[in-house]
């Protein structure tokens, strides 16, 4: 699976729009992204997941590149409650195959 | 979501006893279920696949003998940490995955703590 880059932390201010970044510049064609979150000592939270278009649920958006190289998570209006470790994973959309987990994005939303 | 439990949230043993964590989908059947261990500030760390009615897919440096799996039905997996050590204090992470399609996402346990004197 591609490896990912992402910020090691990043701070917003509560009420504002959180932008996480992750590069992901050797995915390959069937791989999608992924993006998973980490509250404090307990298990990892789906977000979202997308192949090439951008994608938006009630937890979030997720904007993809055109080229596929980079894409962004969205947190529209984030809270307190989205402090969090956010993971960016691309990963071939097998059935056995599972997440590989980096150093993930730190999100302090403060007040 | 789907929902995944774990049991026990905590555990406290002496070294040289094993320990057994549950993991199971609540409300859907799970063929592939995932087991994570995380370090205290660190990122979780695969230690195997674990695929119901067949053997468990051990991570490299990972002991099958130590770290026993055992995936009987579609809705339980379990993680039995034999003759623990303090070296092996760590968080442990189950995930399944509903179905065989590979584009459904992987539900997460909530975790086991599991603490070793």
């Amino acid at each position: 699976d591609a490896k990912t880059t992402q910020p090691t932390s990043m701070d917003c201010a509560e009420g504002r729009a959180a932008n996480l970044p992750c590069n992901h510049s050797t995915i390959s064609g069937n791989e999608y992204v992924y993006w998973y979150r980490q509250i404090h000592s307990q298990g990892p939270q789906y977000i979202i997941h997308g192949l090439k278009n951008n994608e938006t649920n009630e937890m979030a958006s997720l904007i993809i590149t055109e080229d596929r190289k980079s894409s962004t998570l969205i947190l529209p209006h984030a809270t307190l409650r989205d402090t969090a470790v956010y993971y960016c994973i691309v990963r071939v959309a097998h059935a056995g195959n599972m997440l590989t987990f980096g150093g993930g994005t730190r999100l302090m939303v403060k007040p | 979501g789907a929902v995944v439990s774990q049991h026990p949230s905590r555990v406290i043993c002496k070294s040289g006893t094993s320990v057994k964590i549950e993991c199971r989908s609540l409300d859907f059947q799970a063929t592939t279920m995932f087991w994570y261990r995380q370090f205290p500030k660190k990122s979780l760390m695969l230690m195997a696949t674990s695929n119901e009615g067949s053997k468990a897919t051990y991570e490299q440096g990972v002991e099958k003998d130590k770290f026993l799996i055992n995936h009987a039905s579609l809705t339980l997996s379990t993680l039995t940490v034999t003759s623990a050590h303090p070296e092996d204090s760590s968080f442990y992470i189950c995930s399944a995955r509903e179905g065989t399609s590979g584009t459904q996402e992987q539900f997460f346990g909530p975790g086991t703590r599991l603490t070793v004197l």
